[in-house]
């Protein structure tokens, strides 16, 4: 089993629809939790990060946490083309210390 | 957010020579930084963990030898890519982690291309 694991994609919505990314983790003792968005041939870029159960808006983006499935989500409402990217899962903490792993990714679409 | 700037951006080497890639953290501090590679179309491949002051620690399969890595100051981390071969053709990017939560925060990337 994978440490972070995630739909590879690719996720295709329209244009205004919410996409939304999924994220599974193995270690349960994690304790940060990172949302990048890397576009083609570019470094990855930090859109979200949650520390605590529950959920966490930015603008159009919701982090949603829940520690006890193991789970971390990312919403993106109204979504547009600019949005079409792949989108890493990041976590840390765990019983690997300061180690910060990342899941593969997951190519999103969207479609005009 | 914190800055991490990654030089240079692209670079071409004939095979067999050597190559330097700087990381910096342009307004904090990086006890840590981190180097990665990544294929087109892969996912990210950790190739080091880079401690100041220290030696690096390789991730499995990466030669140390071969990607030398020197971590001299809080902010500035370098990786050389020996005798390099068109096999090493990659995008290497270097992230450096935060002062808060632990984030790790990304540098631009740096395309080597060996022919």
């Amino acid at each position: 089993q994978k440490e972070v694991e995630q739909n590879s994609g690719p996720l295709s919505v329209p244009e205004g629809a919410i996409a939304s990314l999924n994220c599974t983790y193995s270690d349960r003792v994690s304790q940060s939790f990172f949302w990048y968005r890397q576009y083609s041939g570019k470094s990855p870029e930090l859109i979200m990060s949650i520390y605590s159960n529950g959920d966490k808006e930015d603008g159009r983006f919701t982090a949603q946490l829940n520690k006890a499935s193991q789970y971390v989500s990312l919403l993106i409402r109204d979504s547009q083309p600019s949005d079409s990217a792949t989108y890493l899962c990041a976590v840390n903490g765990g019983t690997g210390g300061f180690k910060t792993i990342f899941g593969a990714g997951t190519r999103l679409f969207v479609k005009a | 957010g914190a800055v991490v700037s990654q030089h240079p951006s692209r670079v071409i080497c004939k095979s067999g020579t050597s190559v330097k890639i700087e990381c910096r953290s342009l307004d904090f501090q990086a006890t840590t930084m981190f180097w990665y590679r990544q294929f087109p179309k892969q996912s990210l491949m950790l190739m080091a963990t880079s401690n100041e002051g220290s030696k690096a620690t390789y991730e499995q399969g990466v030669e140390k030898d071969k990607f030398l890595i020197n971590h001299a100051s809080l902010t500035l981390s370098t990786l050389t890519v020996t005798s390099a071969h068109p096999e090493d053709s990659s995008f290497y990017i270097c992230s450096a982690r935060g002062v808060v939560g632990n984030t790790i925060y990304f540098g631009e990337g740096s395309w080597l291309t060996v022919v």
